[in-house]
Formats: structure tokens, C-alpha cells, sequence
């Protein structure tokens, strides 16, 4: 079983949608978690934290639920610009130090 | 451009040969990562190092595979005796120090191609 799991979709919604990604974990060790963006053939780049309290950056919301280990993505508004692969991470603090694990990735497909 | 930066971006080989690929990472950085992402997945961590020292090795990273950081600046990934199953990208990834998660800036990666 992977570390971190996703729906890799691709999931194709019309511009202007509410899209959810969901996301599980099985290390209960883990202790931060992230969603990082990636468009196609680029680097991932960092999207946002998630905290427990849940967290909101614009048209993006995030969720946390450690007593279910998942983890969720909100995208409202969606805009043509958000079709990307959207990464679940978990942050593990080891004995040597900082480990992101990266689930297979969900993609978004906006579409007019 | 400050970022990370990642040198070649394209490499083709022939299996069995050897490579290297280059990692500069944010110059204030002293936290380096290498991962590897083939196609449909995420990327999969090989190695940490802080400044020079290499302190987290993933068991992917088979005896082919040698990082070196040597001046806690830039770093290199030497792969010895390529098969095709390590084509893939080859991702660099920087973070500064200090407790608890940090963000990881990531290089362009250098995709690889074993022939």
C-alpha cells in the first residue's frame, strides 16, 4: 500500500466549477502535510499547508482530518489556468531529517 | 533567476553507460533533496543532505546510484551502468534550515532517457 493515496482522475470539469480532491495517509507518524501543483512536464511547486483547523487561500480550501488520516483539496471558481496534477504530500520528520512523500498526483482537466 | 537550477534538463544515453547530472541549489539554502518521478507518478525521494553531509539515503537508491554534495553547495547524481528502467525525471529540490516542515524548492529536473 502507498504511503500516500490518490484518485489519479483525470477529473474534467466545466470553467467555473467546485472541484474536491481527496487524500489518504497510513503513517501515522506523519506530521505536516502539503499540496503542491504541478503542470505538465514542470516541477511541482508548493500550493499550500494544511492544518487541522483548515486553511483557505483564495479560491483554494484545505482540510485535514488526522483522526481519519485525509486530507482534502477544495478548488471553487475553477478557472481554465488551475488544469494542473495536484500532489498530496505528507512531511515526515526522520532520524535524518525532512521527508516529503508525494502521492501519484490527481489531474485537473478545466475545460470551457 | 535565484532558484534552483538543474543541469542538464535533457540527457539521452545508452544503456550501460554512466551520468551526472548537477543540482544549484538557492544559495542561502543548506538542505538538498534528490527524487525521482517516472511518468503518472509522484516523485519518489533518493536522497537528503544537509549541507555536505549526506544523512537519509531511500533504499531506491540502489548501489548504482552516488550523490555527492562535497562542498555543501552544489550537488551531483551520478548514475553508473544505466539501465532503461531509470529513465525518468530527476528532480533537485532546496530548503532552508530550521524546525519542523520546511518548504522545498524545486529544480526543472533533468529528464533522462536510457536507450
Amino acid at each position: 500500500r502507498k504511503e500516500v493515496e490518490q484518485d489519479p482522475g483525470p477529473f474534467n470539469v466545466p470553467e467555473g466549477a467546485t472541484v474536491a480532491f481527496n487524500c489518504t495517509y497510513s503513517n501515522s507518524a506523519s506530521q505536516s502535510f502539503f499540496w503542491y501543483r504541478q503542470d505538465c512536464r514542470k516541477e511541482p511547486k508548493l500550493l499550500m499547508s494544511v492544518y487541522s483547523s483548515g486553511n483557505e487561500d483564495g479560491r483554494f480550501t484545505a482540510q485535514l482530518n488526522r483522526a481519519s488520516q485525509y486530507i482534502s483539496l477544495l478548488i471553487r471558481d475553477s478557472k481554465l489556468s488551475d488544469s494542473a496534477t495536484y500532489l498530496c504530500v505528507a512531511f515526515i520528520l526522520t532520524g535524518g531529517g525532512n521527508k516529503l512523500t508525494f502521492g501519484t498526483g490527481t489531474q485537473l482537466k478545466v475545460e470551457l | 533567476d535565484t532558484g534552483v537550477s538543474q543541469d542538464p534538463r535533457h540527457k539521452i544515453t545508452k544503456r550501460g553507460q554512466n551520468v551526472t547530472f548537477r543540482c544549484d541549489p538557492i544559495s542561502e539554502h543548506n538542505r538538498l533533496y534528490w527524487y525521482r518521478q517516472t511518468l503518472g507518478q509522484g516523485p519518489e525521494f533518493l536522497t537528503y543532505f544537509q549541507n555536505e553531509a549526506q544523512l537519509e539515503k531511500s533504499r531506491l537508491l540502489s548501489d548504482r546510484f552516488s550523490a555527492e554534495r562535497p562542498k555543501g553547495s552544489f550537488s551531483t547524481l551520478e548514475i553508473q551502468r544505466t539501465e532503461q528502467g531509470d529513465s525518468a525525471m530527476y528532480l533537485c529540490a532546496s530548503s532552508p534550515t530550521g524546525q519542523g516542515p520546511d518548504t522545498q524548492y524545486f529544480g526543472p529536473g533533468t529528464r533522462l532517457t536510457v536507450l
